[in-house]
């Protein structure tokens, strides 16, 4: 089975400045991809950033980065330089390739606030 | 704008009564997949289509069905509804199923509210 936990409290951050949102995660699967989208408060998820089990590379995207480390089944997501429209919930999700079921397995998200 | 839609953006309804979303997937993707988000239970997956076909199933209680039409699109049907059902409802689509990266984009979801 899979799970993905992420377990920090409301996050505060000022504008401009990076901040971390963490992410573990467990499977017994070899092959898996990670995934983080964003709530904002209208509802929407939006679809940020993508890691591969087997990529030698941290995934970037922009201001957006994946901090991967496998051994420690982690994939923090790291945002430089927040803005104002930063704020909203965070999820980070997964998938095994199964070949059968590409469901998403979702953590519960963290809600990140930046203050101007 | 994700390109895929869905409809309706809110819905109102009592308990024990009947209801259908709609979602229209991306243009070329082949691939649907419903969430259900609430408060108690997070976003939880409840089932998959493939070009007209089941894939999988997750939390999907018996009362709650859903197909792919020909074009497409997907509807999902909610009976017997119970306030628990309260939720707000994601459809999400993909270019293929067994792909490992195969990013899902997400409609703006239709929030249920059972009263």
């Amino acid at each position: 089975a899979q799970k993905i936990t992420q377990t920090q409290p409301g996050m505060f951050v000022q504008e401009k400045e990076a901040v971390t949102l963490d992410c573990t995660y467990d499977t017994s699967d070899p092959s898996y991809g990670l995934f983080w989208y964003k709530q904002p408060s209208s509802g929407e998820m939006i679809f940020l950033i993508y890691q591969g089990s087997y990529d030698q590379q941290n995934a970037t995207e922009g201001r957006y980065s994946l901090n991967f480390q496998k051994a420690r089944k982690s994939a923090n997501l790291v945002i430089s330089a927040s803005q104002l429209g930063d704020s909203a919930m965070y999820f980070c999700a997964m998938r095994s390739y199964t070949g059968a079921n590409s469901k998403l397995t979702f953590g519960k998200g963290i809600t990140l606030s930046v203050r101007p | 704008d994700s390109g895929v839609t869905q409809t309706p953006k809110h819905l109102i309804t009592a308990t024990g009564q009947r209801v259908t979303l709609r979602c229209s997937p991306r243009s070329g993707d082949l691939s649907v997949y419903w969430y259900q988000q609430s408060l108690d239970q997070g976003l939880q997956f409840l089932i998959q289509y493939y070009n007209g076909e089941e894939r999988a199933k997750g939390n999907i209680l018996e009362r709650f069905s859903a197909q792919q039409f020909p074009d497409l699109h997907s509807e999902l049907n909610l009976s017997s509804l119970e306030l628990g059902d309260s939720a707000l409802y994601f459809c999400a689509s993909s270019v293929v199923w067994d792909a490992l990266r195969g990013e899902q984009f997400f409609g703006p979801g239709t929030r249920l509210t059972v009263l």
